[in-house]
């Protein structure tokens, strides 16, 4: 079985672009979660969904958003792009939305903004 | 203050030393405990979850502490495999939905 993918696995933006990452969680899976890992510290949390909706927000501008789709599929979005924005962006799925479960992570996207 | 905080090393073992490493968390609301593992450039992995009763997989031990809000991992006979960063990791349901909240990471480096 496929684990979680996202997309794309680098890429490199100017100052004030937009980006969209792309995650898809493990099949069955029906909680998506984001996180961001700047070089040198530990995830923070990004958002949470479940059943497409928000659960959960965390410490971010709201430059950052996201959605679930039907499929349970993911996107993040990020609007005028900072160089502090340049980090690995991880996508995590669970199959529900409570403590208990297990969270799987993807390989993330590199994220470099110049 | 940090919601979890790590020592973030380096500590660099030779093989086969045994390795501890601790970690404090500071929300009392933390429902679930785990350490990650991280290898370079590469997304965290579960190493095991933690349980105040403490728990064993295979040369990993793990061990918490609600009281104290501590949170230790113990690696025996220490390969050159498990060189990697070791993330201690809190999960906390509230408001802000299922969240997992992460500490610094503790970077190990095991010699031959």
């Amino acid at each position: 079985d496929a684990g979680v993918t996202q997309s794309p696995t680098h890429l490199i933006k100017t100052r004030g672009q937009h980006v969209t990452l792309r995650c898809s969680p493990i099949s069955g899976h029906k909680s998506v979660s984001w996180y961001q890992q700047v070089l040198g510290q530990g995830p923070q949390f990004i958002f949470q969904y479940y059943e497409k909706e928000e659960r959960g927000r965390g410490n971010f501008p709201d430059r950052f958003s996201a959605r679930q789709f039907p499929n349970y599929s993911s996107e993040l979005n990020v609007n005028a792009l900072l160089l502090g924005d340049s980090a690995l962006y991880l996508c995590a799925s669970s199959l529900g939305g409570n403590a208990g479960n297990t969270i799987y992570f993807g390989e993330g996207s590199w994220l470099t903004v110049v | 203050r940090k919601e979890v905080e790590q020592d973030p090393g380096p500590f660099n073992v030779p093989e086969g030393a045994t390795v501890a490493f601790n970690c404090t968390y500071s929300n009392s609301a933390s429902q679930s405990f785990f350490w990650y593992r991280q290898d370079c450039r590469k997304e965290p992995k579960l190493l095991m979850s933690v349980y105040s009763s403490g728990n064993e997989d295979g040369r990993f031990t793990a061990q918490l502490n609600r009281a104290s809000q501590y949170i230790s991992l113990l690696i025996r006979d220490s390969k050159l495999s498990d060189s990697a960063t070791y993330l201690c990791v809190v999960n906390i349901l509230n408001n802000a939905g299922n969240m997992l909240t992460f500490g610094g990471g503790t970077r190990l480096m095991v010699k031959p």
